[in-house]
């Protein structure tokens, strides 16, 4: 069974930084493109960052670039955001997904992990 | 970027009534299209890949269609379960932008 389960997520004040992981299972990690995909409570979805198998391809969305870093460890089949210089527009759940494999498409999902960024 | 456009924003329907959900892009993607379903509280969920390509596990009741700019996500017979937000995506180019969301909600 495919699993993908985020963590990380906290309280940080604005020009903070803080680093989800995506822990993942039940699927051969190294061959799977990966996202991030953050959610303002009560608003819609918005893609953040992705990240191709081997972590050689590093897609990032204008509003972060520069401010996050993603990786990926495939010996421990798991992926990370590295956030720096939060803002409060950065708030929101931050899912990690699986791009199926050629289909473009997020398949999987994890549960999602809230950060909140606040003075 | 390429812009997503969904409509309407929300819609009010019945058990059992046939809803359509039209997504717009500001360019041509082919048919590099996906749809999720979410529920408050949870993660979204894949119910359409390339445009038509219905998801594993997805009931076929759940259709999708289109080309290039012009899609659409029809529930033939809406269900208690359908109840929920319905999100497009392109996945033709980076960045992989989502449209706006849709509300289906119980008339």
């Amino acid at each position: 069974e495919v699993q993908l389960v985020e963590s990380g997520g906290d309280l940080v004040q604005p020009g903070g930084s803080l680093r989800l992981s995506c822990a993942a299972s039940g699927f051969t990690f190294n061959t799977f493109w990966m996202h991030w995909v953050r959610q303002i409570p009560g608003k819609g979805l918005m893609w953040v960052s992705s990240i191709s198998s081997h972590g050689n391809d590093l897609r990032y969305a204008e509003s972060v670039k520069g401010r996050f870093t993603i990786s990926r460890d495939n010996g421990r089949h798991s992926m990370y955001l590295q956030m720096n210089s939060l803002r409060v527009e950065d708030t929101a759940v931050y899912y990690c997904a699986r791009e199926g494999g050629g289909t473009f498409a997020l398949d999987y999902w994890g549960q999602g992990t809230l950060v909140a960024v606040s003075s | 970027d390429v812009q997503m456009t969904q409509s309407p924003s929300s819609v009010s329907a019945s058990v059992g009534d046939r809803v359509t959900i039209t997504c717009r892009a500001s360019q041509d993607i082919s048919s590099w299209l996906a749809w999720y379903q979410q529920k408050p509280g949870k993660a979204p969920k894949l119910l359409i890949y390339a445009a038509s390509s219905l998801q594993s596990g997805v009931p076929s009741r759940f259709s999708g269609s289109g080309s290039g700019t012009d899609f659409t996500l029809t529930i033939s017979s809406l269900q208690p379960a359908d109840f929920a937000s319905y999100y497009c995506q392109q996945t033709n180019t980076f960045p992989r932008t989502f449209g706006q969301g849709t509300r289906v909600e119980i008339k």
